[in-house]
């Protein structure tokens, strides 16, 4: 069974770093795309970006390219999402999705909130 | 960037009603598009991929199709478990992007 699960959620404040995990299990990671997807409290769905089966290629939303890295270990079977200059916006609840091309198998997700 | 748009916003429907819901992308998109449902409290779910490509496990009321810059999910008979925010997905060019979403009520 494909089972994804983020970890590394919670409170943190503006300006501050985090960083989230995924841990995959019940298929072959290396040998697929990984991306993490986004959504704030109420709104709608915003892709992040997604990282390659070799971490080659990774690719950003642009408004974010900045401020947050995806990479992987595929010895260990996860995905991170190293988050940097958390603000107010970045508040949502944070996917990890496996993505041959479309997301077929999604995490749970994890809450971020950036509050003082 | 691509914007894609939804419509409409709100969808109120019966039981057994046939129901549509639209795509529409600023640029040809060339097929690359798949359809997410996401239920209250829930992660996302995929339903169609590739346009008209069916996941596997999700029932056949469910059809996608279009081509260019216009896209349709389709559900043939309205379920009361089919009450959920659908989303379309563009990947044809970088930055991928999401529709803002239809948001399915029983009438």
């Amino acid at each position: 069974e494909v089972k994804l699960v983020e970890s590394g959620g919670g409170l943190v404040q503006p300006g501050r770093s985090l960083k989230l995990s995924c841990a995959a299990s019940g298929f072959s990671f290396n040998d697929y795309w990984m991306g993490w997807v986004r959504q704030a409290p109420g709104k709608g769905l915003e892709w992040i970006g997604e990282i390659n089966q070799d971490s080659s290629t990774i690719n950003y939303t642009p408004s974010l390219k900045d401020k947050f890295t995806i990479s992987r270990d595929n010895a260990q079977n996860t995905l991170y999402l190293q988050m940097s200059k958390l603000g107010s916006e970045d508040t949502a609840i944070y996917y990890c999705a496996r993505a041959p091309g479309y997301f077929d198998y999604w995490g749970q997700g994890v809450m971020v909130t950036v509050s003082s | 960037d691509i914007q894609m748009t939804q419509s409409p916003p709100v969808l109120s429907a019966s039981v057994g009603d046939r129901v549509t819901l639209s795509c529409k992308a600023s640029q040809n998109i060339n097929k690359n598009l798949d359809w997410y449902q996401q239920k209250h409290g829930e992660a996302p779910k995929l339903l169609i991929y590739y346009t008209n490509n069916l996941q596997t496990g999700i029932p056949s009321r469910f059809s996608g199709s279009g081509s260019g810059t216009d896209y349709t999910l389709t559900i043939s008979s309205l379920q009361p478990e089919d009450v959920a925010t659908y989303y379309c997905y563009q990947y044809n060019s970088g930055p991928y992007t999401f529709g803002a979403g239809t948001k399915l009520e029983l009438k």
